[in-house]
């Protein structure tokens, strides 16, 4: 499989449920990305990795969790989430991590928080 | 700082109408790269071109033309002869320092 496959692509889940997002990606790159994107707003860059590392975290709140146990798969863990995340996630992944060879999208995931 | 402004919020045309949307970036690096990408309600971001700020030439790729400006700073793109498939958010995104910058998307709508 090429590209960038994000499961699942809809989630519904309630304030106290747990859930995970998952991404992955088998082009090779070595950086990935987290963007969630709200209605009527900009993409807004949540978590960067890089090599694995988490080279950048936008003052996201802690009930997101991100995890990348390999350069191939990003995990977003969900915990205690709010309305107001309700949106489309979207990962994405690029050769280094300064987007200079543009960035390859995922589907995105559609969580709608209840 | 990098930004990147695409100042048209939404744009409706109606079939086979060309349009043209506007992209204008800001950056200090002198070498930086510069992006399209079309989102349908699909949700995927898929990449249309990239050009590098060396690269002044307008490109065409089909009915979709890229017309690059460095004096104005500007990376416009025309669609001719619009199609309903045509129908997505539309982001320019600027590469230089260190990520990679979207703008604010604007949502073409073609109408039949």
């Amino acid at each position: 499989e090429t590209g960038v496959t994000q499961t699942p692509r809809h989630l519904v889940m309630g304030m106290t449920n747990k859930k995970s997002l998952k991404c992955e990606q088998h082009l090779g790159h070595n950086a990935m990305y987290w963007y969630k994107q709200s209605a009527k707003k900009p993409l807004e860059l949540m978590f960067v990795y890089s090599l694995e590392e988490r080279v950048e975290n936008n003052s996201v709140p802690s009930r997101f969790s991100p995890e990348c146990p390999n350069s191939s798969h990003l995990f977003l863990h969900l915990h205690t989430l709010q309305p107001e995340d309700s949106a489309l996630y979207l990962c994405a992944s690029s050769e280094g991590d300064r987007g200079l060879y543009g960035y390859t999208f995922g589907s995105g995931t559609r969580l709608t928080v209840v | 700082a990098q930004k990147v402004t695409q100042a048209q919020t939404e744009i409706s045309v109606v079939e086979k109408e060309d349009v043209t949307l506007d992209c204008v970036y800001e950056t200090r690096d002198t070498t930086y790269y510069l992006f399209w990408y079309k989102q349908p309600p699909s949700g995927e971001l898929v990449f249309l071109i990239r050009r590098n700020s060396f690269d002044e030439q307008n490109e065409i790729s089909g009915r979709y033309s890229w017309n690059f400006q460095k004096s104005t700073s500007s990376f416009n793109f025309t669609i001719t002869a619009s199609q309903v498939v045509d129908s997505a958010v539309y982001f320019c995104a600027l590469a230089g320092g260190n990520k990679l910058v979207f703008g604010a998307g604007t949502i073409l709508r073609v109408k039949s």
